[in-house]
């Protein structure tokens, strides 16, 4: 079974500085996608940027980015000139097939 | 921008009722799911729908849970006698394809309180 791995539970930044959010994954599968969603405080689920497994080039949008680690099974986000309203709760989600497998999340505060 | 809509926001229900909660996907998608995130913890998978059948379910997806596309719009989630453990935020997703590649996109979660 594919599991999602989030150890650190909370982050903080400040403003206009950049943060990175781990992730590491298990699976044995080859073929699989890999996204981290954004959950501010309105509960909504909000896709931030996702990743190919077979494509060996990070995903970018606009001042999010991944660190995309096959090898090594790590997926981390950073998160540059962070703004006020990136603070949020961050999962880390992985789908290969139909369902997605979330990681337990990260609270990010952002420091004005 | 399309949107997948849920309602109620917020449902409570004393335990053992019956609660059906209700999803809108968006128009052109043809895959729907349910997940579950009880206060504190991680996003669990419910179930998936596809041409009026599950295509997948989980664990947590017991006899208590059912799932149903009643018409050309709606999707819902029906518990038949709700516990206390059932306590939960329920978000409703849909997808325009199977694969991996294709995006979920979620409501904005409907907040179940059994009392």
């Amino acid at each position: 079974a594919q599991t999602v791995t989030q150890s650190q539970p909370e982050m903080s930044v400040q403003e206009a500085e950049t943060v990175t959010l781990s992730c590491t994954y298990d699976t044995s599968e080859s073929d699989y996608y890999l996204f981290w969603y954004k959950q501010p405080p309105s509960r909504q689920m909000i896709l931030v940027i996702r990743q190919e497994a077979y494509k060996q080039q990070n995903a970018t949008e606009n001042r999010f980015s991944v660190n995309f680690q096959k090898a090594a099974k790590s997926f981390s986000l950073k998160i540059s000139d962070s703004q006020l309203g990136d603070a949020a709760m961050y999962f880390c989600a992985y789908r290969s097939a139909s369902k997605l497998t979330f990681g337990k999340g990260i609270t990010l505060s952002v420091r004005p | 921008e399309p949107e997948v809509t849920q309602t109620p926001s917020h449902q409570v229900t004393q335990m053992g009722q019956e609660v059906i909660l209700r999803c809108v996907p968006i128009s052109n998608h043809l895959y729907f799911y349910w997940y579950r995130q009880i206060l504190g913890q991680k996003v669990e998978f419910l179930v998936s729908f596809y041409n009026n059948e599950i295509s997948e379910k989980s664990e947590i997806f017991d006899d208590q849970f059912s799932v149903e596309r009643p018409d050309g719009s709606n999707f819902t989630l029906k518990i038949r006698s709700t516990k206390l453990e059932d306590s939960a935020m329920y978000f409703c997703a849909s997808s325009d394809g199977a694969g991996a590649k294709n995006i979920q996109y979620f409501g904005a979660g409907t907040r179940l309180s059994v009392l």
